[in-house]
């Protein structure tokens, strides 16, 4: 597609429910990458993809929260079992092949756990 | 702990000044600074980029001055607009691996 795509645009949930965030990165761009955005604060880097390359796990807060890309394209960020301070903007971006090549960033997905 | 700091937190400018942003860094790994443009309810947006090769890179009214001796760099925005109200956030990596930011400042210019 034109730009990143990323669904829903807003989800509220309650505390404790699973939630699965979407991303649909630019078509051919190798590299993925979520980051979370808290209100009015900088990004948090969470997970980074790379072709078939094992992903950079390590900025996922806890086992609470994993990420798949399916056949190299899309990928889901899921968060088991929600908490308050996972309310933030999640943001997904592509590169064509990595970040020296500047990121695309989706518009991102409110969540707002009640 | 955050690579990249940045400051100020925030800062208003009247229409036509030139607001300034810094950035400082410490891993001397770093080969490539963007900076990013953030809109309420957008994603960031890559505003203009710059390597450790060149001391300073210009577009439009957009400017990146780079000090690699004292690993700093600034963003200078020319002849301001209210339409530059932004957040803007520096950034850096090492080769092709991920970004790391900046904490972002919000830049307000007033008409």
């Amino acid at each position: 597609g034109a730009g990143v795509s990323q669904s829903p645009s807003n989800k509220v949930t309650e505390k404790g429910k699973d939630v699965e965030l979407r991303c649909d990165p630019i078509s051919g761009h190798t590299a993925l990458y979520w980051y979370r955005q808290s209100l009015g604060q900088g990004l948090e880097f969470l997970i980074y993809f790379q072709g078939n390359s094992a992903p950079d796990k390590s900025g996922l807060p806890s086992d609470r929260f994993s990420a798949e890309r399916t056949g190299g394209s899309v990928s889901t960020l899921t968060i088991q079992r929600t908490q308050q301070e996972d309310s933030a903007v999640y943001l997904c971006a592509s590169s064509r092949q990595g970040a020296g090549y500047g990121y695309t960033f989706g518009s991102g997905t409110r969540l707002t756990v009640v | 702990q955050q690579q990249v700091k940045q400051s100020p937190q925030s800062l208003i400018v009247q229409k036509g000044g030139i607001p300034i942003i810094n950035c400082a860094y410490e891993n001397t790994a770093f080969d490539y600074f963007p900076w990013y443009q953030q809109f309420p309810g957008k994603g960031p947006a890559l505003l203009i980029a710059i390597r450790p090769d060149v001391s300073e890179k210009k577009e439009g009214r957009f400017t990146i001055s780079f000090n690699k001796s004292a690993k700093q760099f600034s963003l200078h925005i020319m002849d301001s607009q209210p339409g530059d109200s932004a957040t803007y956030f520096c950034a850096a990596s090492s080769g092709d691996y991920k970004l790391s930011f900046g904490a972002g400042t919000t830049v307000t210019v007033r008409a």
